[in-house]
């Protein structure tokens, strides 16, 4: 069993919709991360949060301490949004889900 | 910009030769934390300094990968000998503050394959 779970798996929008990517995980955190790749493999730290909701720009995410389950959410998706999205969380161990595949067709 | 290099950005050996890897963290940072990824395993952290002492290597084969800093402006990831299970793309990243994990700026890669 993996600590973090994400899902989807991958995921095809139309420019324009709301996105959620769903991060659940099983273990003692002190901070929930996502990050995110694009095609040409370079990775950006997009939020960092131990609770409540952090918003910026058309992303925002949101954690459930209580239960172990954090959102990322993209409004008013556009192509350049299109990337993977990686959730960890990190305690006493690092624990990385293994991505959500985002593709925001025009 | 401030921003985390890493060199070489490509690199292809062959099995049982050393690789080594480099990686600049943004300056004034202090932590510093190297991760591997593959299409099997995802990323993977392979171990983290903090003030230039090693905080936790437990990711790392320990029988054929090392990492040090040399200074707060360098630090270097080495496979002695390589395999080609350890074909991957290393990143490094940086970034400041006390706790674990405060927020990080990642370099770009550097991708190794292992004939």
């Amino acid at each position: 069993k993996n600590e973090v779970e994400q899902s989807p798996q991958n995921l095809t929008a139309q420019e324009g919709e709301f996105i959620t990517i769903n991060c659940s995980y099983s273990v003692g955190i002190s901070a929930l991360h996502w990050l995110q790749q694009h095609p040409g493999g370079g990775i950006v730290s997009l939020f960092m949060l131990s609770s409540g909701k952090k918003k910026h720009g058309r992303l925002i995410a949101t954690i459930n301490i209580q239960e172990k389950h954090s959102s990322l959410h993209i409004t008013a998706s556009h192509p350049r949004d299109s990337a993977v999205y990686i959730c960890a969380a990190t305690g006493n161990q690092f624990y990385f889900g293994t991505g959500t595949s985002l593709t925001v067709i025009p | 910009d401030a921003r985390v290099t890493q060199t070489p950005r490509h690199k292809v050996t062959e099995m049982g030769q050393e690789v080594t890897m480099r990686c600049q963290p943004i300056l004034g940072h202090n932590t510093v934390f190297w991760y591997r990824q593959t299409m099997m395993q995802g990323l993977e952290l392979l171990a983290y300094f903090r003030n230039r002492a090693p905080l936790d290597d437990s990711g790392m084969p320990k029988d054929r990968f090392s990492a040090e800093m040399p200074d707060a402006t360098l630090a270097t990831l080495k496979i002695q000998p390589s395999e080609p299970r350890d074909s991957a793309v290393y990143f490094c990243a940086s970034g400041f503050g006390g706790s674990t994990w405060n927020e990080q700026f990642f370099g770009p890669g550097t991708r190794l394959t292992v004939l």
